[in-house]
This record gives structure tokens, C-alpha cells and sequence, in this order.
């Protein structure tokens, strides 16, 4: 139901671009909020950032000045934009659906997909 | 708020009960998740609320706690239960945040 997709090798210094379709029936991304969470064997999972479907966007502060995240309601997608990636950014990239019945504030994730592996070497 | 769980290891037979441990560096009320990863596999949201099962999660998964201390107990093994289990809080962000994860692994 989630699906991300990526170039699976990225260079030192460049612009990584991830995608995540939404495919569930009648379900368009537009009815969710989104995050995207990244794993690695040494940091564990790491949370990178929220979407609204508001379009209000929260980051990690230690990702803030190199990400984005939007979603093309058009094509049902979710999608990750982190610029400049060193080493530090290989990991396996999720995106995740926040569930409906959170409150307001209230962040857990009731969808993942399966993720995409992300290596970034030259 | 950092979220550290122990044992990060718990080595147990089908048929234990186990109990796994989340402590919150902060108080984090009872704004905990609870997720179930087996390899290859995208985490699977267990518990919200610290003590409410998702989606048709088993009645043998309980969570319990709240302030700084959370737990996650597995009332009898099962064979589809050995996985890595993580905590996540929610109460306090940016940025959300996960513990480290323990797995359970048949003894």
C-alpha cells in the first residue's frame, strides 16, 4: 500500500530524492498526514519529518536546513528531498502514514511501507 | 526525549511471558507506540496511548505505564512474536523519537 522508490546509490554531495506511492483502494494521499523515517544498524530508526495534509511540514533539526518533504496529491505520492548527503545519510528510507485516530499533536504511524534502501558513496 | 530500552536482548522459549522495558529521559505522559519489526519487514504498530492495541493486534500484547516508564508484555510466546520491538513517543516534539529495540529471540 505504501511503496517508496529511489536511485539506490547516490554520490557524495548530491541531492537524494525519494518517492513514496500511496495505493489502497479509494484512499489518496490527500486524506493522510506522512512522515518519512530512516533506519541504520548504528542510529536505529530516525525520524526525519511530518506533512500535513495541511501542507505544514516539521523536520528534525539536525536534517532542517537540507530537507523537504511535499506531496502530489495529483499522483497519490509522498515525497523526500534531502540535499547534500554524505556517508551519515545511507540508511534505509520509510515512509509512513500517521494514523487517523491520533489526536491533533499525537504522532504514531499505523502504515509503513517496506522502505528503500538509500547508499551514498562515490 | 530519549527513549532507551532494555534488555536489548531477551532470549525466551514459546509459551513465556515476557516484558520489555522503554524508559523516557523525560516524562512523556502516556504518549508511547509500541512496534513489532521481523526482518525484512516494515515495522507494524502494536500499542498507542501506552496501552492501546492497534488493528488487530493479539489480546496476548498488553502495554502498560506512564511519566518515564513503559512496558510491552507478551503474555504466551508465539512463534510470530520473535521479532525486534521498538518504543516511539510522541508526547514531545520535534522530533519524534524511537528507543533502540530489543529482540526477542527464541532461547
Amino acid at each position: 500500500q505504501l511503496q517508496e522508490s529511489g536511485p539506490g546509490l547516490v554520490k557524495p554531495s548530491e541531492t537524494l530524492s525519494l518517492t513514496c506511492s500511496v495505493s489502497s483502494g479509494s484512499r489518496r494521499s490527500s486524506d493522510y498526514d506522512w512522515a518519512w523515517i530512516r533506519q541504520t544498524p548504528g542510529r536505529g530508526l530516525e525520524w526525519i519529518g511530518n506533512i500535513y495534509k495541511s501542507g505544514s511540514t516539521y523536520y528534525n533539526e539536525s536534517l532542517k536546513s537540507r530537507i523537504n518533504i511535499s506531496v502530489d496529491t495529483s499522483r497519490n505520492q509522498v515525497s523526500l528531498n534531502l540535499t547534500s548527503v554524505t556517508a551519515a545519510d545511507t540508511a534505509l528510507y520509510y515512509c509512513a502514514r500517521r494514523d487517523k485516530r491520533a489526536y491533533q499533536y499525537d504522532w504514531y504511524f499505523d502504515l509503513w511501507g517496506r522502505g528503500t534502501l538509500v547508499t551514498v558513496s562515490s | 526525549i530519549v527513549m532507551t530500552q532494555s534488555p536489548a536482548t531477551l532470549s525466551a522459549s514459546p509459551g513465556d511471558k515476557v516484558t520489555l522495558s522503554c524508559r523516557a529521559g523525560q516524562g512523556a505522559a502516556r504518549s508511547v507506540a509500541w512496534y513489532q519489526q521481523k526482518p525484512g519487514q516494515a515495522p507494524r504498530l502494536l500499542m498507542s496511548e501506552a496501552s492501546t492495541r492497534a488493528a488487530g493486534v493479539s489480546s496476548r500484547f498488553s502495554g502498560g505505564g506512564s511519566g518515564t516508564e513503559f512496558t510491552l508484555t507478551i503474555s504466551s510466546l508465539q512463534s510470530e512474536d520473535f521479532a525486534v520491538y521498538y518504543c516511539q513517543q510522541y508526547n514531545s516534539w520535534p522530533p519524534l523519537t524511537f528507543g533502540g529495540g530489543t529482540k526477542v529471540e527464541i532461547k
